[in-house]
């Protein structure tokens, strides 16, 4: 069966700080992949996705970026995080559909 | 306009009651219908999907899909406190490259007390 693993499950970064969250889908190939950030009392919102080895596109201006350096693995990157990066981020997989998506369990960002 | 729009409660019931939770679209072009449920500080999981007008039942839960209308609905019957969370009613919808990209609403927090 397919999992995917996220980490980590919590982060307390300062403003500057570098960023580097990652996540792997074990059980398929050629995953279609995806960032996603939650504010709190929001809703989601599709930040990257991947559909094969690096190559990303990228849904919304910001500070961050993302890569894909094997088949099933994605990260989310930042050089310099900002406070307006805080929320809990997730990842998720999907076959090349797009259809069912199955998340990871999250990683809550604090930018202190 | 919001391409998805849920009203994000909180709806609280008592264990046992019928919970309608519910989504309106804007789009025509979503094609496929699902729910999730998420727990605090959870991954979203699947509940159930469907593509088609009309009612879908699994178990304690039945989705309905209105097309015409643009809405949508999820019936909780027998509500547990287990049941507690905040439900998403992505919708699918093509885009660039041939895929299907998953537009969220806020969700709606549901609190099931004993």
């Amino acid at each position: 069966s397919q999992t995917i693993h996220q980490w980590p499950a919590t982060l307390v970064q300062p403003v500057g700080s570098p960023l580097s969250l990652e996540c792997t889908v074990e059980g398929t190939s050629n995953p279609n992949l995806y960032w996603y950030r939650q504010a709190a009392g929001r809703g989601l919102q599709l930040l990257f996705y991947s559909v094969g080895i690096g190559q990303i596109s990228s849904e919304v201006p910001q500070n961050l970026s993302a890569s894909r350096p094997q088949d099933r693995q994605f990260i989310l990157s930042s050089k310099k995080l900002l406070l307006s990066d805080s929320g809990f981020y997730l990842c998720a997989w999907s076959e090349w559909t797009g259809h069912g998506y199955t998340f990871g369990s999250g990683t809550r960002l604090t930018v202190v | 306009q919001k391409e998805v729009e849920q009203d994000p409660g909180p709806l609280s019931v008592p264990e046992g009651a019928i919970v309608s939770l519910n989504c309106t679209y804007s789009n025509s072009a979503f094609q496929y219908f699902m729910w999730y449920r998420q727990y605090s500080r959870k991954g979203p999981e699947l509940l159930m999907y469907t593509y088609s007008s009309g009612n879908k039942e699994d178990g304690r839960f039945t989705a309905q899909v209105d097309k015409s209308s643009k809405y949508i609905s999820l019936f909780i019957r027998d509500s547990q406190p287990s049941d507690s969370a905040t439900y998403l009613c992505p919708l699918s919808r093509p885009f660039s490259g041939g895929y299907n990209k998953l537009i969220f609403g806020a969700g709606t927090r549901l609190a099931v007390h004993p």
